[in-house]
């Protein structure tokens, strides 16, 4: 099945340590992106990339980090010193040219 | 900064009436315009897409774009309780959408 797969579904983690997000596609896409939902809120892009080594900041990068050796990975590092992880964590992808976003089924991040 | 508005809601609709969901967008740059529905605690699934202004219908959505006016609308003909989710409007290009806080419709039996 093609498709767009992020684990783990539910990640919880301690105030102070990294954790990282994982985000796989086997639909051959080109970009990939990384959002950020809050409750009762719209996305907020966190990361992009069109092309494998190459990624740019959106607009909520600081206490984030990514990287992309690979087409079909997009990895994200949420770092400590992002002040409020606590989130809905969704990675999307498409193909270059084209305009639409398909989203995989997210990863609820619960810092405590 | 790009700015997407959306009707916030709640909207509820009794089963089988049309249901209007409302969208204004900031960057007059837009060149494509999408509608995807998320169920409470799912992500988002891309239901419609619009390019030029005018109307375009895909079964029981129909959605609208005038881009003099920046606004852009989905309607939903005989709503039904599957329909209850929220909305959320994303207007952009081909590098990068804005996303806006959507609407929650309640359709009821």
């Amino acid at each position: 099945d093609g498709g767009i797969t992020q684990s783990p579904k539910y990640l919880f983690r301690k105030e102070g340590q990294n954790v990282t997000l994982s985000c796989e596609q086997n639909l051959n896409h080109d970009a990939m992106y990384w959002y950020r939902q809050d409750p009762g809120q719209g996305l907020r892009l966190i990361y992009y990339s069109q092309i494998v080594n190459d990624f740019q900041k959106g607009d909520i990068a600081e206490g984030y980090s990514v990287s992309r050796e690979k087409k079909e990975s997009f990895p994200l590092t949420v770092t400590s010193a992002q002040k409020n992880p606590t989130a809905f964590y969704l990675c999307a992808s498409k193909r270059a040219g084209d305009y639409e976003q398909y989203f995989g089924p997210g990863t609820r991040l619960t810092v405590t | 900064q790009k700015e997407v508005e959306q009707n916030s809601g709640p909207l509820s609709v009794p089963e089988g009436a049309i249901a209007s969901l409302n969208c204004t967008y900031s960057d007059r740059g837009s060149q494509s315009f999408f509608w995807y529905r998320q169920y409470s605690g799912k992500s988002p699934e891309l239901i419609m897409s619009i390019y030029s202004n005018g109307d375009k219908e895909d079964g029981r959505f129909t959605a609208q774009l005038n881009k003099a006016s920046q606004y852009v609308s989905l309607l939903i003909r005989d709503s039904q309780p599957s329909d209850s989710a929220t909305y959320l409007c994303a207007p952009g290009s081909a590098r990068q959408l804005t996303f806006g806080s959507g609407t929650q419709l309640t359709v009821l039996p």
